[in-house]
Parts: C-alpha cells; sequence; structure tokens
C-alpha cells in the first residue's frame, strides 16, 4: 500500500529538548516536503526536498532542519524547540511535485 | 513565492445546494493545479486534479480560467459528508521540479 508515514503522531516536550520527527514514504517520489498548519494560517512549508541530499526552505523554515541522506526519508529535526513551534505537523511525498501528493498523518506537537 | 488566495468561508449550505468556490494565483507561469479536501485536524487528500479544459467528477466540477489566473470548484447536490475545507494548489516549475503551494482553505458546513 503506497503511504506517507509519521512518527510520532503525537508528542509533547519540554521547551529546548532536542526533537526529531520522521517521515518515510514508499512510493520512491523524489519529492518531499514539511508542512505546518496552524489555525487561520492554513498549510505553511517548512522545507522540501527535491531530491537526495537536494534540501530548500519554504516559507517558515526558522528553528527547523531537515536531511535527506535515502529517497525515502525526510526527518524534521528540532534543535531547540519553543512553544511558537506548537503545532500540526504534516509530511508529504509527490513525484518531483508534479502530481499528486500524498500526506502522512499528522504529528502534533506540543511544547511546554 | 507567488501567492495563493481563497476565500475562507465558512460556507453554510443545506443539503442539496450547489455551492462554487473560486482560488486565485498570481504567478501565470503555473503549471498544474489540484483541489484537495481536509477533514479537521487529519491529512489533505486529493479531490480532483484541474485542466484546462475543466474535469468533472460525479457532483464535483473543476475548471481553470488561465486568463483571469483562477480556478474553481462547484459542488452540486451537497451532502452533510461534504463539510470539510477546500484548499487549492498551484504547482510552479521551478529547476526541473514542481513546488507546490497551497491556499489557506474555504471551510464548507452543509447542514440538514
Amino acid at each position: 500500500e503506497a503511504q506517507v508515514t509519521q512518527n510520532p503522531r503525537y508528542l509533547i516536550t519540554v521547551t529546548g529538548k532536542k526533537l526529531t520527527v520522521t517521515c518515510s514514504q514508499n512510493m520512491n517520489h523524489e519529492y518531499m516536503s514539511w508542512y505546518r498548519q496552524d489555525p487561520g494560517l492554513g498549510l505553511r512549508q517548512i522545507y522540501y526536498s527535491m531530491n537526495v541530499e537536494v534540501t530548500d526552505k519554504g516559507d517558515v523554515p526558522e528553528g527547523y532542519k531537515v536531511s535527506r541522506k535515502e529517497k525515502r526519508n525526510f526527518p524534521l529535526i528540532l534543535e531547540s524547540p519553543s512553544p511558537n513551534q506548537t503545532s500540526l505537523y504534516f509530511c508529504a511525498s509527490s513525484y518531483r511535485g508534479l502530481t499528486t501528493q500524498y500526506f502522512g498523518p499528522g504529528t502534533r506537537l506540543l511544547v511546554l | 513565492r507567488k501567492e495563493v488566495e481563497q476565500d475562507p468561508g465558512p460556507f453554510n449550505v443545506p443539503e442539496g445546494a450547489t455551492v462554487a468556490f473560486n482560488c486565485t494565483y498570481s504567478n501565470s507561469a503555473s503549471q498544474s493545479f489540484f483541489w484537495y479536501r481536509q477533514d479537521c485536524r487529519k491529512e489533505p487528500k486529493l479531490l480532483m486534479s484541474v485542466y484546462s479544459s475543466g474535469n468533472e467528477d460525479g457532483r464535483f466540477t473543476a475548471q481553470l480560467n488561465r486568463a483571469s489566473q483562477y480556478i474553481s470548484l462547484l459542488i452540486r447536490d451537497s451532502k452533510l459528508s461534504d463539510s470539510a475545507t477546500y484548499l487549492c494548489v498551484v504547482n510552479e516549475e521551478s529547476g526541473g521540479s514542481y513546488i507546490p503551494t497551497f491556499g489557506r482553505g474555504t471551510s464548507l458546513i452543509v447542514h440538514p
């Protein structure tokens, strides 16, 4: 089954404690992306990757890091989380960004 | 990043009504267009692609107007289950890949 998986699905943490949210897809897609969604602001892109070892900033990259060492994985790293990073995070993948984006189920993050 | 604008709504309609949403985009070089549906706090899922000639899928019709730079979604005979947020997505070409930009979504509430 074609899918995008994210882990963890829910996370409560404290300010400054480094965390990683994993994202994996099994469709051999080149393009992967991270979004955050906040009430009234819609989906905002954090980072995207057009292929292995190719990453670029989206609209709201501050406070986040990503890596793309393998085609299937695109982890999101928060080196020092802050309360304003409390949000719902989605990972997505597609074939070169041209076609349908497949989204993971989302990760709800609360930073205290 | 170019802009993609949607009326956030909510559009509050009775069952059986016909409702239409528009989405405007600013980049005339945009390449491809989609409508996604998002249920509350769940991942967005593709509803339909939008082709230049327009396309229909059951009660849903999507159209593209390149001259005026907007896409539309028409829902006929609304059902309670159509209640959701509808996101338009516009893809722009960048270095051989395509970067999707999401609108903030239009909320639809269908009531009995």
